[in-house]
């Protein structure tokens, strides 16, 4: 079955860390570009980082409300996507979804459930 | 960045009902133009890219239309199920950006 699943959310502290995970099968990473969305709660949806494959030598894009604390990357001998979040703020509190967008086509033709980060004292 | 803007925000309809959304671009952005649909407590769908290609498995009766920066998207019949919030999305562009969305409930 072609799915992704996220997973890794919590919650953390502002000024903590969390390192998000999306699993993918069905698919390779190879033929496929793989981003982050977010969406706040009761809000509309944010897009976050992209990171391209290997051919494209992994290269990355991001918000600018993220650039400088986040890191997309992907492991595709896992089959991975990830996203390591640092100087989490409160307002980087959402639901966040990963995605696939496949070359040459439009983005986000497929998500993953979503994985909930709260960012709380 | 490009800013998107969508209307109406809320509609409300009734089944078999035409509905028609339009997403307009602060800028130019060719046919780059992405539409989502997300019922509630659900992650979003994909609908339609290259501002009128349906994605695979959606049924006909949606359609889009539309390039440069004014965008529809039409629902034919409405059904029970297209009872969700939409969303536009640009892509010509980093970074990439949504439209506020817009609410479609039963009358």
């Amino acid at each position: 079955e072609v799915q992704l699943v996220d997973s890794g959310g919590g919650l953390v502290q502002p000024g903590g860390s969390l390192r998000l995970s999306c699993a993918a099968s069905g698919f390779t990473f190879t033929d496929h570009i793989m981003d982050w969305v977010r969406q706040a709660p009761g809000k509309g949806l944010e897009w976050v980082a992209r990171v391209r494959s290997r051919t494209s030598s992994f290269a990355t894009e991001y918000a600018a409300s993220v650039k400088g604390r986040f890191t997309i990357s992907m492991d595709d001998s896992k089959n991975s996507l990830y996203l390591q979040m640092s100087s989490l703020k409160t307002e980087d509190t959402a639901m966040y979804y990963c995605t696939r967008s496949p070359l040459g086509r439009g983005p986000h033709d497929l998500w993953g459930q979503g994985t909930l980060v709260t960012v709380s004292s | 960045d490009i800013q998107m803007t969508q209307s109406p925000s809320s509609l409300s309809t009734s089944v078999g009902d035409r509905v028609t959304i339009t997403c307009r671009a602060s800028l130019g952005i060719s046919n780059r133009l992405a539409w989502f649909q997300q019922r509630p407590g659900k992650a979003p769908k994909s609908l339609i890219y290259a501002a009128s290609t349906l994605d695979s498995g959606v049924p006909s009766r949606f359609s889009g239309s539309g390039s440069g920066t004014d965008f529809t998207l039409t629902i034919s019949s409405l059904q029970p199920e297209d009872f969700a919030t939409y969303y536009c999305q640009q892509y010509y562009t980093y970074p990439f950006t949504f439209g506020p969305g817009t609410e479609v409930d039963i009358k």
